[in-house]
């Protein structure tokens, strides 16, 4: 079955350390992006790769970093620099440039800070 | 840059009743997409409509797309149980290659 993987499904974090989710996908898209969901919130965008080796910055990516060395994965990084990172992290991905396809998305990271 | 709103934020309803959210965007948009979150879930894609004035139906959802292309609609006939989530919608943000989220519709059915 095609998809996308995001694991752990629940992450516990320490003040002051970094974080990486993991994000895979095999259903050979070409595009790949991280939100960001809030209680009771919409999906704020965090990074956006068209390309591997090539990302773009969303709304609200101060505190992430991100890399996307292969097709099929697009880990991202919670830095010690992003003060509230409690949420929900959602990955997804399109076929091509994001904007004339449905996004298939991951089923999430559950990410607190002890 | 483009916005995309929707409302109501919340619908509580009786199961049986009929449901609808609007979406509005501040940019004339090529296409938009509507996703379903279930609670405690993921955004699943439901439809994408593509030309001015189209309408498209699956079972009791009803989806338009406004003749300037600009506001959508969602529309549940008969909710059920089943029906509950937050419903979002999605236009392009065609240059920079990503879509814009809206904030979403909660939907809540008492049986």
């Amino acid at each position: 079955d095609g998809g996308i993987t995001q694991s752990p499904k629940y992450l516990f974090r320490k003040e002051g350390q970094n974080v990486t989710l993991s994000c895979e996908q095999n259903l050979n898209h070409d595009a790949m992006y991280w939100y960001r969901q809030d209680p009771g919130q919409g999906l704020r965008l965090i990074y956006y790769s068209q390309i591997v080796n090539d990302f773009q910055k969303g709304d609200i990516a101060e505190g992430y970093s991100v890399s996307r060395e292969k097709k099929e994965s697009f880990p991202l990084t919670v830095t010690s620099a992003q003060k509230n990172p409690t949420a929900f992290y959602l990955c997804a991905s399109s076929p091509a440039r994001g904007s004339l396809y449905g996004y298939t998305f991951g089923s999430g990271t559950r990410l607190t800070v002890v | 840059g483009q916005q995309v709103m929707q409302i109501p934020q919340y619908q509580h309803v009786q199961e049986g009743e009929d449901f609808t959210t609007y979406c509005n965007s501040s940019t004339t948009l090529s296409n938009i997409q509507w996703y379903k979150q279930r609670p405690g879930g993921h955004p699943v894609f439901l439809i994408q409509l593509v030309k001015s004035g189209e309408v498209k139906k699956q079972k009791r959802l009803t989806f338009q797309f406004g003749e300037a292309k600009k506001n959508s609609s969602l529309h549940i006939t008969a909710t059920q149980t089943t029906d509950v989530g937050t419903y979002f919608c999605a236009g392009p943000d065609t240059n920079a290659g990503k879509s814009t989220f809206g904030d979403g519709t909660t939907l809540t059915v008492k049986p």
